[in-house]
C-alpha cells in the first residue's frame, strides 16, 4: 500500500487557470506538508499543517492555499496559475511526537503551466 | 528561521571510492538531521538520520557525523556503487512536527 499518494502525477494547464492537487496518507500521521521542487532541484517548504496549526512559508503567494478535510488529507489549491508555478510539488507527512521523525513523501506532481 | 547550506553541489567519483557531502545549519535549536536520496523522477527517500544527542551513526556503507558546536553534519558513503548515483539532500528541523528545511542537494555520479 502506498503510504503517501498524490494525484494527479502530471498536470498541464494554461496560465490563469485554477487547479488542485490531492494528497492522502495512510500512515496515521498527524502532520502534513507541501514542498515545491524547482528546476534546480531545491526542495522548498510551502506549508506545514496539523490539526492544530497551519504554518505558511511567508514567501508563498496567497494564490496557493492548503485545504485539509481530515487528518489523512491535505490538498493544494492554486489560483490564477503563472508560468513560474511550473515545478514538481511533493506532499509529505510525519508524526509529531516528542521527537522528530522521518517525513514520508508522495510521488510528486509535475505541474506545467503553459 | 533555519538555513541549511550543502556542499558540494555536484560530486563525481569512481566506483569503489568514498563520497563525502557536508552541510551546515544556522539554528542551534535544530535537533534532527536526516539525509534523503532522490533518484531521477522519484520521490525523496530517507537513507539515514541522526539526532542531536548522537555524534555519529552508521548503517552499512553509509555514515553520518554531527558536530553540534560547529553546527555541521556530514554524510559519508564508502565503496560507492553506480546505483548510489542520485541527488542527496541534507535537512534539519527543530521541534517535532516542524517542517524539514533542506539543503540545495548534491548530485552524486558514480562511474564504473
Amino acid at each position: 500500500d502506498t503510504a503517501v499518494s498524490q494525484t494527479p502525477k502530471y498536470l498541464v494547464t494554461q496560465m490563469g487557470n485554477d487547479k488542485s492537487i490531492k494528497c492522502e496518507q495512510n500512515l496515521g500521521h498527524d502532520t502534513m506538508y507541501w514542498y515545491k521542487q524547482d528546476s534546480k532541484k531545491f526542495l522548498k517548504i510551502m506549508f506545514s499543517y496539523n490539526n492544530k496549526e497551519l504554518i505558511i512559508n511567508e514567501t508563498v503567494p496567497n494564490r496557493f492555499s492548503p485545504k485539509s478535510p481530515d487528518k489523512a488529507h491535505l490538498n493544494l489549491h492554486i489560483n490564477s496559475l503563472e508560468l513560474g508555478d511550473s515545478a514538481v510539488y511533493f506532499c509529505a507527512s510525519s508524526q509529531a511526537n516528542r521527537m522528530n521523525t522521518e517525513a514520508f513523501f508522495g510521488q510528486g506532481t509535475r505541474l506545467t503551466v503553459v | 528561521g533555519e538555513n541549511v547550506e550543502q556542499h558540494p553541489s555536484t560530486l563525481s567519483v569512481q566506483e569503489g571510492d568514498s563520497a563525502v557531502i557536508k552541510c551546515t545549519y544556522s539554528d542551534s535549536a535544530s535537533n534532527y538531521f536526516p539525509w534523503y536520496k532522490q533518484e531521477l523522477g522519484k520521490r525523496p527517500q530517507l537513507i539515514i538520520d541522526i539526532r542531536s544527542n548522537v555524534g555519529e551513526k552508521k548503517d552499512q556503507r553509509i555514515a553520518v557525523t554531527l558536530n553540534k558546536t560547529a553546527k555541521h553534519f556530514s554524510l559519508h558513503i564508502t565503496e560507492t556503487q553506480p546505483e548510489d548515483s542520485a541527488v542527496y539532500f541534507c535537512a534539519a528541523s527543530t521541534q517535532a512536527g516542524t517542517a524539514l528545511i533542506f539543503g540545495k542537494g548534491t548530485t552524486l555520479s558514480v562511474s564504473s
